[in-house]
């Protein structure tokens, strides 16, 4: 069956730190790939996505490439801030369902 | 526009006790769906709604379990009778026909 592997947290960096945060999938075909993100208090919020290999998607300084040769979606960000301290999720879903399937979640403390 | 509101956002039961948990939609949303995240781990699939039809609920754990979305507008999640296991954090979300989930901040149980 469809599985997301990522990173075990928690990870706790320091303000203007780079922070990568690794994800890995297995899955026949080609599903859509999702980065979520769960700040303190909040609903789940898609943060990213992208649909086909070699996509990059972008948001609010995070990045993460679709790599089909590595079934990777690493989440990326150059310059963490204490603001980005949330639980992140990396996720996939086929176009044919209507499920997404979750990784474990990795929480970030980004520490001024 | 109001988000995907749930209630309680937590709720701490005995075991063997009854919890209902609800869920409103976004207005207009016919697709709604029921996740839970259990003990940290990775959020799972419980049901998905296609307005009042049961679409999936492949994910449910066990009969101790009935959602229900009676004239396809909110939903509800009853426990019944709860055990220690249930404890977690449960996420609604909804959606277009097509399109991004759009998800409530949780409710939160637990079970002593």
């Amino acid at each position: 069956g469809n599985s997301v592997t990522q990173m075990e947290g928690p990870v706790t960096l320091s303000e203007e730190a780079f922070l990568t945060i690794n994800c890995t999938y297995t899955a026949t075909g080609y599903p859509s790939l999702f980065w979520y993100v769960q700040y303190p208090g909040e609903g789940l919020q898609l943060l990213l996505k992208a649909t086909k290999a070699d996509d990059k998607g972008s948001n609010k300084g995070f990045e993460a490439t679709y790599r089909k040769e590595t079934t990777s979606f690493h989440l990326e960000k150059g310059s963490v801030q204490v603001s980005d301290s949330a639980v992140y999720f990396c996720a996939l879903i086929y176009s044919s369902a209507r499920q997404l399937t979750f990784g474990s979640g990795t929480q970030l403390t980004v520490l001024p | 526009e109001a988000g995907v509101t749930q209630f309680p956002s937590h709720s701490v039961i005995e075991k063997g006790q009854t919890v209902t948990l609800r869920c409103d939609p976004i207005s207009g949303h016919d697709n709604l769906y029921w996740y839970r995240r259990v003990m940290g781990k990775e959020i799972k699939f419980l049901l998905h709604f296609v307005k009042e039809s049961k679409q999936d609920e492949s994910g449910m754990p066990n009969n101790r379990f009935l959602a229900e979305r009676t004239g396809g507008t909110y939903s509800t999640l009853k426990v019944q009778p709860a055990e220690l296991e249930d404890s977690g954090v449960y996420f609604c979300a909804s959606s277009r026909e097509v399109g991004e989930l759009f998800f409530g901040e949780g409710s939160r149980l637990t079970v002593l």
